[in-house]
């Protein structure tokens, strides 16, 4: 997991709050994907992003949630007005080119909604 | 979206055993990619593969491409108490998604 960083590690927020995490990518890596992952459960593909660019989002909920991967700094994932089925742990990983290179993961942001 | 089978869902070994694990696609894939996922920590990829029939090792780990591209194998030899944790078999589609299986729990008892 060396070189993604996500932050924060747990996030707690009451029902209605944002949510903001942070992921900063390899260095050198342009490609930004973001996973999310229920106890037990496998990891769902929410968007893939490229610099300034969203590549693929069609696993991201229509409403409330957004994410971003400016030209300078961390990609950012969203979530307006939380709710308790939010709670889960979002995974960044990042890849150098994208066209099937792997996915290196960090090790992810758990939002706990209360 | 893509389904990816993974089976066994869970397994009990004791130390010293080997372990062999699946995944199945309802398509087919040019690539194959193994993780596994310790308690609290992101996925660490362990082994990529890149063209059917290949057959790519790294230590203890051995996994193969599947020659109809639907599916893919994970073996660990002589099983040891760190090799306990999740491993998840993924995929890209033709687009951009990766898509990720359903899981193998290991448990390995000393």
């Amino acid at each position: 997991n060396a070189g993604v960083m996500q932050n924060p590690r747990h996030l707690v927020r009451r029902r209605g709050q944002e949510a903001r995490l942070r992921c900063s990518p390899v260095k050198g890596h342009s490609h930004v994907y973001w996973y999310r992952q229920l106890p037990e459960e496998g990891l769902k593909f929410m968007v893939y992003l490229q610099k300034e660019n969203i590549i693929d989002e069609s696993g991201m909920p229509k409403e409330r949630f957004s994410a971003e991967f400016p030209k300078e700094g961390p990609s950012i994932l969203r979530i307006q007005q939380v709710v308790r089925g939010d709670s889960a742990a979002y995974f960044c990983a990042s890849s150098r080119t994208g066209n099937n290179s792997p996915l290196h993961f960090g090790n992810g942001t758990r939002l706990t909604v209360t | 979206g893509q389904q990816l089978n993974q089976s066994p869902q869970s397994m009990f070994i004791q130390e010293g055993e080997d372990v062999s694990m699946n995944c199945t696609s309802s398509s087919i894939f040019n690539t194959w990619l193994w993780y596994k996922q310790d308690p609290g920590e992101g996925p660490v990829l362990l082994i990529a593969l890149y063209k059917a029939g290949e057959l790519t090792s790294n230590g203890r780990l051995t996994a193969q491409f599947g020659i109809t591209r639907k599916d893919s194998f994970l073996n660990i030899s002589a099983s040891i108490p760190s090799d306990v944790g999740i491993y998840f078999c993924a995929g890209p589609d033709t687009g951009n998604q990766f898509y990720f299986g359903t899981g193998t729990s290991l448990t390995v008892i000393p």
